[in-house]
């Protein structure tokens, strides 16, 4: 079975620092991973996904991501938090093999500070 | 172009009441999910169509719950006999293609549930 493992529930950055959201996946094929943030009372949006190319993935507002299949992680990151970047943020794997449904982690509530 | 829309936005039922919510997916996207969001939690699947065909229901808590797309485009969520445990976010994605494992899903703003 997929899976995908949010290890921080809250991360809280001051703006103008790096950001780094951590996610682990389990995944019995090479899976596809994305990277949704949900701002509040708003619909999820894709920032990036990782679908077997380059395992450098460069998504949108900044942020990219990198695929490292030895140790199963797929974090985010961003050079410099901006304050409109408070949202939660959902790791999620796609397993292979036809109509899949998503699977989401937990999420983390990203807080950026003034 | 228009995204995904659902309606209504918020609805609050009495325990007991049924209740159905609606997704208008992307227009001429051929796949459909529905997910469940639980308060402080990540969406959890539900059920999906391709075109009017419902490929998969295996993630319906119950045989309350029931989901139709009778012309392969919108969809209709419905809830009978709700129950305290039902309140959550009801989140709609729509896909282009077959909703395979690279396929982007793009997400409706959801119906917010609460059941009293």
């Amino acid at each position: 079975a997929q899976s995908v493992t949010q290890l921080d529930s809250h991360v809280s950055v001051s703006e103008g620092t790096p950001v780094l959201l951590r996610c682990n996946y389990s995944s019995s094929y090479s899976p596809s991973l994305f990277w949704y943030v949900q701002h509040p009372n708003k619909g999820l949006q894709l920032l990036l996904k990782y679908t077997s190319a380059a395992t450098l993935v460069k998504g949108i507002n900044g942020f990219e991501a990198e695929f490292k299949k030895s140790e199963t992680s797929f974090h985010l990151t961003k050079p410099s938090a901006h304050m409109s970047d408070a949202a939660e943020y959902f790791c999620v794997v796609s397993p292979r093999g036809g109509n899949t449904p998503l699977v989401f982690g937990k999420g983390t509530r990203l807080s950026v500070i003034a | 172009g228009a995204g995904v829309s659902q309606s209504p936005r918020y609805k609050v039922a009495k325990r007991g009441q049924d209740v159905a919510l609606r997704c208008d997916p992307i227009s001429g996207h051929v796949s459909l999910f529905w997910y469940q969001q639980a308060l402080g939690q990540g969406p959890e699947f539900l059920t999906y169509f391709q075109n009017e065909a419902q490929l998969d229901k295996s993630g319906l808590p119950s045989d309350r719950f029931f989901a139709e797309r009778p012309e392969g485009s919108v969809s209709t969520l419905k809830i009978q006999r709700t129950q305290q445990e039902d309140s959550a976010v009801y989140l709609c994605a729509s896909s282009p293609g077959q909703g395979g494992p690279r396929e982007t899903q793009y997400f409706g703003p959801g119906t917010r549930l609460l059941v009293l």
